[in-house]
């Protein structure tokens, strides 16, 4: 049992550049997010998916989409990537509401534009 | 405006001491809040969450309080060891249904041997 996993786990762009974080998971959890946290700060909400064919967009939506390709699967892409974009990005899943609150969170990945 | 915050960034104790780590929130509407722990080049760990309707709420050598009245959570580590190190958030999920979570900025937590 996996988990939620992330890749890539470091990556290292260009202004301008495009590139997709990948996100699975494994626990068969309806609701998926994408987090950014840059230092020294919390973890501030992109996008989320409460399921299946669903988005919606968090507090930092800007310069990011999002696409939940299946029940596993949520990625999100960085379609011109900028130096306000270098940060830890965080990939979580969790079950339906009332079943707990536990969030799983990936492993993270760092990704630094130049 | 609506925030959940922490009162102090860093916190050191002693090893085998007992720590508290506070969070203050400011929207009461909150469903559940919740306690997250990081560790270095990780991603959030959960500890424990509470519902709005409760007071007190005990796990392994971790409790949390919540007092709505002054809206203050806090989170209790009992006799601490190295491996509590780490930073620790609150967050809270303020709509039922809606699956927004927000974080507090962080309290780092460093267990002194």
């Amino acid at each position: 049992n996996a988990g939620v996993t992330q890749t890539p786990k470091f990556q290292v762009l260009k202004t301008g550049q495009s590139m997709t974080l990948q996100c699975a998971q494994d626990m068969n959890h309806n609701s998926m997010y994408w987090y950014r946290q840059d230092p020294g700060m919390g973890l501030r909400l992109i996008y989320y998916s409460a399921s299946e064919g669903t988005t919606d967009k968090g507090e930092v939506p800007n310069g990011y989409n999002v696409s939940r390709l299946n029940k596993r699967e949520f990625s999100l892409r960085l379609e011109s990537a900028a130096p306000s974009q270098t940060s830890v990005y965080f990939c979580a899943s969790r079950a339906l509401w009332g079943t707990g609150n536990t969030i799983y969170f990936g492993e993270g990945s760092w990704l630094t534009v130049v | 405006g609506e925030s959940v915050g922490l009162h102090l960034p860093t916190l050191s104790v002693q090893e085998g001491d007992n720590s508290i780590i506070n969070c203050a929130y400011s929207n009461s509407a909150s469903d559940y809040f919740i306690w997250y722990k990081q560790e270095s080049g990780k991603g959030p760990q959960f500890i424990i969450d509470i519902r709005s309707n409760m007071d007190k709420r005990q796990g392994q050598r971790v409790t949390v309080l919540l007092n709505k009245t002054v809206k203050h959570l806090s989170l209790q580590i009992a006799a601490t060891q190295p491996g509590d190190s780490a930073v620790y958030f609150c967050a809270e999920i303020k709509n039922f249904g809606n699956e927004k979570l927000t974080f507090g900025t962080g309290t780092r937590l460093t267990i002194i041997p």
